[in-house]
């Protein structure tokens, strides 16, 4: 099955700095990974996602890169603000058994960001 | 409209008692995952549904854990004879049809005591 590695354990900027976050899948049929922010005690929730058709995608202070033949994605985060502090998720999927066409994540052991003002 | 729900969002059990964690996917979304999530680390993938079929239940610990969708929307993960290891966040997430992205819920604290 899949395997994700998530580095590093925690991240802390100053406030106005970027933060990268890199995560390594060892699956390569892999096709689709996600990124979930989680505040203490909230739910994970979808930032973004890149799916591997594409090298990189943006969504305004938020990027993510894919490199395929080296298994590794990135999240991006530019300028970043006090609000920014969370614990960041990645996840690879991998299809179930043949004949289910379904996405079963696998989750990396998270980020803690800090960013502090 | 209404994200993913779940109930309760806290739950106290002692060692050897069983308990029944409750989720509502949003309305329409064929697929209904459950995951365990230890402190300080991912989710990690317990069962699968399409519509109230299981196919995929390869990530359940062991045979004290149960998960059911009847109908087809809302789901029941029961665990067994509660161990102290069994202390996790449960999350529930729904996404729609087989398209890739999942929504979760809030997730329920289990503490066994």
């Amino acid at each position: 099955g899949e395997n994700v590695e998530q580095h590093p354990s925690t991240l802390s900027v100053q406030e106005g700095d970027s933060a990268v976050i890199k995560c390594t899948y060892s699956d390569s049929a892999s096709n689709y990974f996600p990124w979930y922010k989680q505040e203490l005690g909230k739910r994970p929730q979808l930032i973004i996602d890149i799916r591997s058709n594409v090298g990189e995608k943006k969504d305004q202070r938020i990027a993510v890169t894919l490199n395929k033949t080296a298994k590794h994605f990135s999240l991006h985060i530019t300028e970043t603000q006090p609000e920014d502090s969370a614990v960041y998720f990645c996840a690879g999927n991998t299809t179930s058994t043949p004949g289910n066409n379904f996405n079963k994540f696998y989750f990396g052991s998270g980020t803690k960001l800090n960013v502090k003002p | 409209g209404a994200g993913v729900s779940q109930s309760p969002r806290y739950k106290v059990a002692k060692r050897g008692q069983d308990v029944a964690l409750r989720c509502d996917p949003i309305s329409g979304h064929v697929s209904l995952f459950w995951y365990q999530q230890a402190l300080g680390q991912g989710p990690e993938f317990l069962t699968y549904f399409q519509n109230e079929a299981q196919l995929d239940k390869s990530g359940l610990p062991s045979d004290r854990f149960f998960a059911e969708r009847p109908e087809g929307s809302v789901s029941t993960l029961k665990i067994q004879r509660t161990q102290q290891e069994d202390s996790a966040v449960y999350l529930c997430a729904s996404s729609l049809a087989t398209v890739y992205e999942q929504y979760f819920g809030p997730g329920t604290r289990l503490t066994v005591t």
